[in-house]
């Protein structure tokens, strides 16, 4: 079945450590995005990449770093810089950035600072 | 600023019960309005895509709605079950610069008790 793979379920953070969520899909989709989820607050965009070797910042990017080398492959670092980083965190990706046909969701990493 | 808001926060309804979800968004030059599911700790299911042209899309018991002139898209379940217990949400992707970006609301938390 093609879908998007987030891993790990569960990640616990030491406060000064960076850590990097894992997002892997096999739809064969161009486009890929990171979202951070918080009670009350909605989902937030963090960053987007529309291609491989290319990606954006979208509206919380401070503290977090990306990269895609692979097109399958958009792995999230959660740097030592941001300051509150835990949340759930979720990937998706869409057919190209316009997504004319709709985003498909990973089941997202809980992210806890311990 | 696209800004979406989702009433009600929250709904408690009987099995069986019909029900309307409400979205709605600040601008109006939207490409298209997602509709998703999650349920607890879970990541997005998707329920419906209305294009921007499109008026409504069907998919079994759930019926979405879009009226971008007055910036609204509804959401109506028929005959509704305890399986259809979770949290809904609407996500407006705005054309332009912003292709490929969603801007979510909260949420509504439906709850439905046999």
């Amino acid at each position: 079945d093609g879908g998007i793979t987030q891993s790990p379920k569960y990640l616990f953070r030491k406060e000064g450590q960076n850590v990097t969520l894992s997002c892997e899909q096999n739809l064969n989709h161009d486009a890929m995005y990171w979202y951070r989820q918080d009670p009350g607050q909605g989902l937030r965009l963090i960053y987007y990449s529309q291609i491989v070797n290319d990606f954006q910042k979208g509206d919380i990017a401070e503290g977090y770093s990306v990269s895609r080398e692979k097109k399958e492959s958009f792995p999230l670092t959660v740097t030592s810089a941001q300051k509150n980083p835990t949340a759930f965190y979720l990937c998706a990706s869409s057919p190209t950035l316009a997504a004319s046909y709709g985003y498909t969701f990973g089941s997202g990493t809980r992210l806890t600072v311990v | 600023k696209q800004e979406v808001t989702q009433i009600p926060a929250a709904l408690s309804v009987p099995e069986g019960e019909n029900l309307v979800l409400n979205c709605s968004f600040t601008d109006s030059a939207i490409y298209n309005l997602q509709w998703f599911r999650q349920d607890p700790g879970k990541g997005l299911t998707s329920l419906l895509l209305i294009q921007s042209s499109q008026r409504e899309q069907t998919s079994g018991r759930l019926n979405a709605s879009l009226d971008k002139s007055s910036g609204r898209s509804t959401l109506y379940i028929a005959a509704s079950q305890p399986g259809d217990s979770a949290t809904y949400l609407c996500a407006a992707n705005a054309g332009g610069t912003s292709y490929g970006k969603l801007t979510f609301g909260q949420g509504t938390i439906l709850t439905v008790h046999p």
